[in-house]
Protein backbone atom coordinates (compact mmCIF):
# COMPACT_ATOMS: atom_id res chain seq x y z
CA UNK A 1 0.00 0.00 0.00
CA UNK A 2 0.65 3.50 -0.14
CA UNK A 3 3.29 4.71 2.29
CA UNK A 4 4.25 8.22 3.26
CA UNK A 5 7.30 8.84 5.24
CA UNK A 6 7.52 11.87 7.96
CA UNK A 7 10.60 12.89 9.29
CA UNK A 8 11.48 13.46 12.11
CA UNK A 9 9.14 12.28 14.28
CA UNK A 10 10.08 14.35 16.95
CA UNK A 11 12.20 17.90 17.10
CA UNK A 12 13.43 20.23 20.09
CA UNK A 13 14.35 23.57 19.16
CA UNK A 14 15.10 26.52 20.82
CA UNK A 15 12.96 29.67 20.01
CA UNK A 16 13.52 32.26 17.50
CA UNK A 17 15.18 28.94 15.03
CA UNK A 18 13.89 27.09 12.01
CA UNK A 19 13.01 23.75 11.92
CA UNK A 20 12.09 21.76 8.59
CA UNK A 21 9.51 18.74 8.40
CA UNK A 22 9.35 16.29 5.27
CA UNK A 23 7.24 13.98 4.27
CA UNK A 24 7.87 11.41 1.45
CA UNK A 25 5.68 9.42 -0.48
CA UNK A 26 7.71 6.26 -1.20
CA UNK A 27 5.38 4.51 -3.65
CA UNK A 28 3.48 6.58 -5.39
CA UNK A 29 3.39 10.26 -6.36
CA UNK A 30 1.73 12.27 -4.09
CA UNK A 31 0.12 15.43 -6.63
CA UNK A 32 -1.61 16.92 -3.31
CA UNK A 33 -0.10 17.19 0.00
CA UNK A 34 -2.27 18.31 3.07
CA UNK A 35 -0.40 19.86 6.05
CA UNK A 36 -2.66 19.25 9.48
CA UNK A 37 -1.13 20.25 12.89
CA UNK A 38 -2.79 18.59 16.26
CA UNK A 39 -3.12 20.19 19.49
CA UNK A 40 -3.07 17.76 22.97
CA UNK A 41 -6.65 16.08 23.25
CA UNK A 42 -7.23 18.21 20.52
CA UNK A 43 -8.36 17.34 16.52
CA UNK A 44 -6.07 17.80 13.56
CA UNK A 45 -6.68 21.49 11.93
CA UNK A 46 -6.23 21.77 8.41
CA UNK A 47 -3.12 24.45 7.69
CA UNK A 48 -2.85 24.30 4.17
CA UNK A 49 -2.93 22.52 0.80
CA UNK A 50 -0.12 21.98 -1.69
CA UNK A 51 0.18 20.66 -5.27
CA UNK A 52 3.06 20.03 -6.82
CA UNK A 53 4.66 22.90 -8.43
CA UNK A 54 2.30 25.56 -7.04
CA UNK A 55 2.41 27.54 -4.72
CA UNK A 56 0.24 26.60 -1.32
CA UNK A 57 -3.12 27.44 -0.52
CA UNK A 58 -3.45 28.48 3.54
CA UNK A 59 -6.08 28.18 5.91
CA UNK A 60 -7.54 31.14 6.88
CA UNK A 61 -5.73 32.46 10.12
CA UNK A 62 -2.35 30.14 9.30
CA UNK A 63 0.22 32.20 8.83
CA UNK A 64 1.97 31.74 5.46
CA UNK A 65 5.60 33.60 6.08
CA UNK A 66 5.30 31.59 9.44
CA UNK A 67 4.94 28.31 7.60
CA UNK A 68 6.66 27.42 4.95
CA UNK A 69 5.88 25.13 2.48
CA UNK A 70 7.49 23.56 -0.70
CA UNK A 71 6.06 20.77 -3.15
CA UNK A 72 8.47 21.21 -5.53
CA UNK A 73 8.67 17.21 -6.33
CA UNK A 74 6.13 14.71 -6.69
CA UNK A 75 7.55 12.41 -3.76
CA UNK A 76 8.22 15.30 -1.31
CA UNK A 77 6.99 18.15 0.75
CA UNK A 78 8.72 20.41 3.37
CA UNK A 79 7.26 22.49 6.30
CA UNK A 80 9.57 25.05 7.74
CA UNK A 81 8.06 26.55 10.89
CA UNK A 82 10.03 29.91 10.58
CA UNK A 83 11.13 31.79 13.80
CA UNK A 84 9.39 29.26 16.02
CA UNK A 85 8.33 30.07 19.36
CA UNK A 86 6.72 27.93 22.12
CA UNK A 87 3.00 28.61 20.97
CA UNK A 88 4.15 26.44 17.86
CA UNK A 89 4.35 23.58 20.20
CA UNK A 90 2.39 21.21 18.35
CA UNK A 91 2.18 17.88 16.40
CA UNK A 92 2.07 18.15 12.69
CA UNK A 93 0.98 15.54 10.48
CA UNK A 94 1.00 15.44 6.42
CA UNK A 95 -1.27 13.80 3.98
CA UNK A 96 -0.83 12.79 0.49
CA UNK A 97 -3.01 11.70 -1.97
CA UNK A 98 -2.09 10.90 -6.30
CA UNK A 99 -3.88 12.16 -8.96
CA UNK A 100 -6.42 10.06 -8.98
CA UNK A 101 -7.30 10.42 -5.32
CA UNK A 102 -9.57 6.75 -5.01
CA UNK A 103 -6.54 4.53 -5.92
CA UNK A 104 -4.41 5.14 -2.76
CA UNK A 105 -6.75 7.55 -1.23
CA UNK A 106 -5.36 9.80 1.62
CA UNK A 107 -2.13 8.69 3.22
CA UNK A 108 -1.13 10.42 6.51
CA UNK A 109 2.37 10.61 7.34
CA UNK A 110 3.67 9.46 11.24
CA UNK A 111 3.35 12.89 12.24
CA UNK A 112 6.11 15.73 14.02
CA UNK A 113 6.29 16.61 17.31
CA UNK A 114 7.69 19.41 17.93
CA UNK A 115 8.67 21.43 20.83
CA UNK A 116 10.26 24.88 20.80
CA UNK A 117 11.88 25.74 23.94
CA UNK B 1 -18.52 23.57 3.48
CA UNK B 2 -18.25 19.82 5.18
CA UNK B 3 -17.99 18.90 8.57
CA UNK B 4 -18.59 16.44 10.97
CA UNK B 5 -19.71 16.08 14.38
CA UNK B 6 -18.30 13.55 17.02
CA UNK B 7 -20.93 12.95 19.67
CA UNK B 8 -18.85 11.85 23.02
CA UNK B 9 -15.16 13.16 23.51
CA UNK B 10 -15.00 9.75 25.91
CA UNK B 11 -16.01 6.42 25.49
CA UNK B 12 -15.07 3.26 28.03
CA UNK B 13 -16.45 0.00 27.41
CA UNK B 14 -15.18 -3.58 28.94
CA UNK B 15 -13.39 -5.65 26.63
CA UNK B 16 -15.99 -7.85 24.91
CA UNK B 17 -18.68 -5.92 24.88
CA UNK B 18 -20.08 -3.66 21.91
CA UNK B 19 -17.98 -0.56 20.73
CA UNK B 20 -20.00 2.17 19.01
CA UNK B 21 -18.44 5.99 18.15
CA UNK B 22 -21.20 8.20 17.05
CA UNK B 23 -20.61 10.48 13.74
CA UNK B 24 -22.81 12.87 11.83
CA UNK B 25 -21.90 14.57 9.07
CA UNK B 26 -23.07 17.72 6.91
CA UNK B 27 -22.26 18.35 3.30
CA UNK B 28 -23.77 20.10 0.51
CA UNK B 29 -22.85 17.35 -1.66
CA UNK B 30 -22.59 13.44 -1.39
CA UNK B 31 -19.80 13.16 1.18
CA UNK B 32 -16.62 10.55 1.57
CA UNK B 33 -16.62 9.29 5.04
CA UNK B 34 -13.81 8.03 6.89
CA UNK B 35 -13.02 6.83 10.09
CA UNK B 36 -9.13 6.82 11.29
CA UNK B 37 -8.10 5.24 14.73
CA UNK B 38 -5.13 7.25 16.71
CA UNK B 39 -2.04 6.03 18.40
CA UNK B 40 -0.56 8.35 21.06
CA UNK B 41 2.35 9.97 19.61
CA UNK B 42 1.90 8.24 15.86
CA UNK B 43 0.22 9.21 12.94
CA UNK B 44 -3.38 8.49 11.73
CA UNK B 45 -4.62 4.97 10.77
CA UNK B 46 -7.83 4.67 7.75
CA UNK B 47 -10.34 2.42 9.89
CA UNK B 48 -12.31 2.62 6.74
CA UNK B 49 -13.93 4.36 4.13
CA UNK B 50 -17.16 5.01 2.43
CA UNK B 51 -17.28 6.24 -1.16
CA UNK B 52 -20.34 5.18 -3.37
CA UNK B 53 -22.12 1.73 -3.26
CA UNK B 54 -22.73 -0.28 -0.24
CA UNK B 55 -24.07 1.87 2.51
CA UNK B 56 -22.51 -0.94 5.23
CA UNK B 57 -18.39 -0.53 5.18
CA UNK B 58 -16.14 -3.37 6.79
CA UNK B 59 -12.67 -2.36 7.58
CA UNK B 60 -9.81 -3.64 9.48
CA UNK B 61 -9.42 -4.92 13.08
CA UNK B 62 -13.39 -6.23 12.89
CA UNK B 63 -14.79 -2.60 12.79
CA UNK B 64 -17.44 -1.57 10.34
CA UNK B 65 -19.96 1.28 9.49
CA UNK B 66 -23.23 2.48 8.02
CA UNK B 67 -24.05 5.30 5.80
CA UNK B 68 -27.09 6.41 6.74
CA UNK B 69 -28.20 9.47 4.62
CA UNK B 70 -31.54 10.06 6.44
CA UNK B 71 -29.93 10.21 9.17
CA UNK B 72 -26.45 12.27 8.07
CA UNK B 73 -24.49 9.67 10.03
CA UNK B 74 -21.57 7.30 9.69
CA UNK B 75 -20.99 5.50 13.00
CA UNK B 76 -18.21 3.24 13.99
CA UNK B 77 -19.21 -0.03 15.81
CA UNK B 78 -17.34 -3.41 16.37
CA UNK B 79 -19.28 -6.31 17.90
CA UNK B 80 -16.65 -6.94 21.07
CA UNK B 81 -13.80 -4.62 22.16
CA UNK B 82 -10.04 -5.75 22.37
CA UNK B 83 -7.86 -3.98 24.66
CA UNK B 84 -5.82 -2.87 22.31
CA UNK B 85 -8.38 -1.18 20.48
CA UNK B 86 -7.93 1.74 22.90
CA UNK B 87 -7.28 4.56 21.40
CA UNK B 88 -8.66 8.04 19.62
CA UNK B 89 -10.98 8.00 16.60
CA UNK B 90 -11.39 10.31 14.16
CA UNK B 91 -14.34 10.84 11.94
CA UNK B 92 -13.17 12.88 8.74
CA UNK B 93 -15.57 14.66 5.67
CA UNK B 94 -14.13 15.04 2.21
CA UNK B 95 -16.63 15.97 -0.65
CA UNK B 96 -14.75 14.05 -3.28
CA UNK B 97 -10.98 12.61 -4.37
CA UNK B 98 -9.69 15.85 -4.63
CA UNK B 99 -10.97 18.00 -1.64
CA UNK B 100 -9.30 18.13 1.62
CA UNK B 101 -10.26 15.76 4.54
CA UNK B 102 -12.10 17.78 7.47
CA UNK B 103 -11.74 16.01 10.68
CA UNK B 104 -14.14 15.46 14.18
CA UNK B 105 -13.09 16.60 17.08
CA UNK B 106 -12.08 12.78 17.85
CA UNK B 107 -13.76 10.25 20.95
CA UNK B 108 -10.74 8.80 23.09
CA UNK B 109 -12.02 5.06 23.64
CA UNK B 110 -10.84 3.40 26.93
CA UNK B 111 -11.18 -0.43 26.99
CA UNK B 112 -11.72 -2.21 30.67
CA UNK B 113 -10.30 -5.07 31.64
Amino acid sequence: GAVVSQHPSWVICKSGTSVKIECRSLDFQATTMFWYRQFPKQSLMLMATSNEGSKATYEQGVEKDKFLINHASLTLSTLTVTSAHPEDSSFYICSAKDRLGQIYGYTFGSGTRLTVV
Amino acid sequence: AQSVTQLGSHVSVSEGALVLLRCNYSSSVPPYLFWYVQYPNQGLQLLLKYTTGATLVKGINGFEAEFKKSETSFHLTKPSAHMSDAAEYFCAVSLNNNNDMRFGAGTRLTVKP
